[in-house]
């Protein structure tokens, strides 16, 4: 079955980067996009980018400057690094998969999400 | 960007009763509206897509409906299990994917 899972540092220093890893199961990231979103505590989702079955990227404007998306298709992994942190980027961060049609898609498939906390 | 304004942030119903979580895009989003169910401790949960269409799974006490615009969820005769925190987000133009802010559906 689908199965999603997100993996990093709990604890990350304010300025410094925070790099997670998304281990997908169940299907190929060849054939599925990914993507991150996150979510400040008590507060509500945000979507950070996306890592496309082809390889290609897109990043939400607002974020766009200090992150990055890659893959390793070899370990069914998605990566986010995003430099430059601060307090306000502390928060649960999930990774999650498409269902789509030929016109629109939709997040089917969820992992549980990891809490990074930025604090000195 | 689409904004999506979501309402109420707060409903208290009891178990049996029926409820409605409503959300309001910034611009015609056509049918492409979704809703997803947070719990602690679980991943989101996919409920409805394309406005109204179950996804597998969803228990059919689940309605969505609303074009446009406007969009409502609909849950009939509460069961224990749907209490938790709701969202909605359009899925007609991105990037960027846009949420609502959450109903936080609790327990009378």
């Amino acid at each position: 079955q689908v199965q999603l899972k997100e993996s990093g540092p709990g604890l990350v220093q304010p300025s410094q980067t925070l790099s997670l890893t998304c281990t997908v199961s169940g299907f190929s990231l060849t054939s599925y996009n990914v993507h991150w979103v996150r979510q400040p505590p008590g507060k509500g989702l945000e979507w950070m980018g996306r890592m496309r079955y082809n390889g290609d990227t897109s990043y939400n404007s607002a974020l766009k400057s200090r992150l990055s998306i890659s893959r390793d298709t070899s370990k069914n992994q998605v990566f986010l690094k995003m430099n430059s942190l601060q307090t306000d980027d502390t928060g649960t961060y999930y990774c999650t998969r498409e269902a789509y049609t030929t016109d629109s898609y939709w997040f089917a498939y969820w992992g549980q999400g990891t809490l990074v906390t930025v604090s000195s | 960007d689409v904004q999506m304004t979501q309402s109420p942030s707060n409903l208290a119903a009891s178990p049996g009763e029926s409820v409605s979580i409503n959300c309001k895009a910034s611009k015609s989003i056509s049918k492409y509206l979704a809703w997803y169910q947070q719990k602690p401790g679980k991943a989101n949960k996919l409920l409805i897509y394309s406005g109204s269409t179950l996804q597998s799974g969803t228990p059919s006490r689940f309605s969505g409906s609303g074009s446009g615009t406007d969009f409502t969820l609909t849950i009939r005769n509460l069961e224990p299990e749907d209490f938790g925190l709701y969202y909605c987000q359009q899925h007609n133009e991105y990037p960027p994917d846009t949420f609502g802010a959450g109903t936080k559906l609790e327990l009378k």
